[in-house]
C-alpha cells in the first residue's frame, strides 16, 4: 500500500515562531487532508489539498502532486497551535485514507 | 447538535463486558468510518459505510462488530475485547467514501477513549 512519511515527528517552539511540516508520499494520490489533533483527541480538519496551495489565516499549505509532497506552514505560532498534525491521502487506485504518523507540535509561552 | 457526535467520550470496560460505541453525523453525509488510534501508531481505518453498505473491513478481528443502520449514525459493538484494544476510537463522515475521483473531505467526531482492564 501507499506509504505516508511526516517530519518532523516532534518539533518545539516559542509563541510565535513559524514553522514548515511536511508530508511524504509514495504514490500518486487523489485526496490529501492535513488535520490537527488537540490535546484532548480530536481531529480537526484543517485543509484538504490534493495539489496546489491554500491559506487560512495563520495556516496554509501547499502540495506538489507530482513530486509526492505536501507542506504545511505555521506562521505566528500560539500554544493553541499545540498538538499533532496529521496529513492523511487516499491513493488513486485505493478506498482508504492512509494517515501518516502525525507531527507532534509543541508551542512554548 | 451540529457536525459529528460520538458517545460515550470515555468508557471503561472489563474482557468479559459486552459496550457499544456510538457515531452520529449531521452534515448529511452518505459515508461513515470507524479509525483506531493506538499510542505511538499511526491512525488505522478498521471499516467503511457508504450509503449503510459496509465497504471495507479492514481486517479488523471479529470481536469489533460494526452496525449502520442508516446513514447518520453508526455503531461499534464491541465483546471480549483485550487490554490491547484499549486505544481512542474515531468516527468520522464524508459525502462519499472511495473510488478514483473520490475528492471528499473526512470529518471526525471527538472520540471515544476506551479502556480495556
Amino acid at each position: 500500500g501507499i506509504q505516508v512519511e511526516q517530519s518532523p515527528p516532534d518539533l518545539i517552539l516559542q509563541e510565535g515562531a513559524n514553522s514548515t511540516l511536511r508530508c511524504n508520499f509514495s504514490d500518486s494520490v487523489n485526496n490529501l487532508q492535513w488535520f490537527h489533533q488537540n490535546p484532548w483527541g480530536q481531529l480537526i480538519n484543517l485543509f484538504y489539498i490534493p495539489s496546489g496551495t491554500k491559506q487560512n489565516g495563520r495556516l496554509s499549505a501547499t502540495t506538489v502532486a507530482t513530486e509526492r509532497y505536501s507542506l504545511l506552514y505555521i506562521s505566528s505560532s500560539q500554544t493553541t497551535d499545540s498538538g499533532v498534525y496529521f496529513c492523511a491521502v487516499l491513493h488513486n487506485a485505493g478506498n482508504m485514507l492512509t494517515f501518516g504518523g502525525g507531527t507532534r507540535l509543541m508551542v512554548k509561552p | 447538535e451540529t457536525g459529528v457526535t460520538q458517545t460515550p467520550r470515555h468508557l471503561v470496560m472489563g474482557m468479559t463486558n459486552k459496550k457499544s460505541l456510538k457515531c452520529e453525523q449531521h452534515l448529511g453525509h452518505n459515508a461513515m468510518y470507524w479509525y483506531k488510534q493506538s499510542a505511538k501508531k499511526p491512525l488505522e481505518l478498521m471499516f467503511v459505510y457508504n450509503f449503510k453498505e459496509q465497504t471495507e473491513n479492514n481486517s479488523v478481528p471479529s470481536r469489533f462488530s460494526p452496525e449502520c443502520p442508516n446513514s447518520s449514525h453508526l455503531f461499534l459493538h464491541l465483546h471480549t475485547l483485550q487490554p490491547e484494544d484499549s486505544a481512542l476510537y474515531l468516527c468520522a463522515s464524508s459525502q462519499s467514501s472511495g473510488g478514483p475521483s473520490a475528492t471528499d473531505t473526512q470529518y471526525f467526531g471527538p472520540g471515544t477513549r476506551l479502556t480495556v482492564l
